[in-house]
């Protein structure tokens, strides 16, 4: 089994529609990330979580929001999605084992109509 | 703002050729760096970490770092067209001041490279 699992794999909404991407892991790590990539663009961090009380807002954070339910799991919210927000949206993790290398999910490609 | 820099290619090289990726970072006290591979659609996988100066080899990859030129680098020998993908450089940004270990990663847009039949 996958250690970062990432559901749903593709979706498809409309504009103005409220969307949750979620994340889960099983390496047992304390951090957790989501990034976006888009082409050209690279990899930008949207919002990070070194702990569950621990949230912060990465590069690009406008009009997302997160929730660390646990430290297995991280999910990513678009209140109301815009076409500008489609995307390919990847989880990653690491721990204090890890230093600070990530592990990334499989990602999430995202399309807003 | 942190900045990691790659060229965007594409780097073109022939099978068995040794393909050369260079990557530059602005942040001076980066301790980490990191070298991901990212086949189109599938999820970035680490390939190599380097923490010291000079060089790191791992089969055919072998990693270089020069903190005094803020250069990291990665060679990949006896290219084969399984390589075929973007690369991917990261470097650590330590936060300031320095309070914990907890630190992110800044990505450079990537490399996109093609190996050659």
């Amino acid at each position: 089994d996958a250690d970062v699992t990432q559901t749903p794999r593709n979706r498809i909404t409309k504009t103005g529609k409220r969307i949750m991407l979620e994340c889960s892991q099983t390496k047992g790590h304390d951090r957790m990330y989501w990034y976006r990539q888009d082409p050209g663009l690279g990899l930008r961090l949207i919002y990070y979580s070194f702990d569950v009380k621990d949230i912060n807002k990465g590069e690009i954070s406008d009009g997302y929001s997160v929730s660390r339910q646990a430290q297995a799991k991280f999910s990513l919210s678009l209140e109301s999605a815009i076409p500008n927000q489609t995307a390919l949206y990847f989880c990653a993790t690491s721990g204090v084992l890890s230093g600070e290398t990530q592990y990334f999910g499989p990602g999430t490609r995202l399309l807003v109509l | 703002q942190k900045e990691v820099e790659q060229n965007s290619g594409p780097l073109s090289v022939p099978e068995g050729a040794i393909a050369s990726l260079n990557c530059t970072y602005s942040d001076r006290v980066s301790q980490s760096f990191f070298w991901y591979r990212q086949y189109s659609g599938k999820s970035p996988e680490l390939i190599m970490s380097i923490y010291s100066n000079g060089d790191k080899e791992d089969g055919r990859f072998t990693a270089q770092l020069n903190k005094a030129s803020q250069y990291v680098s990665l060679l990949i020998r006896d290219s084969q067209p399984s390589d075929s993908a973007t690369y991917l450089c990261a470097v650590n940004n330590i936060p300031q001041p320095i309070i914990s270990s907890n630190y992110k990663l800044t990505f450079g847009k990537g490399t996109l490279l093609t190996v050659n039949p």
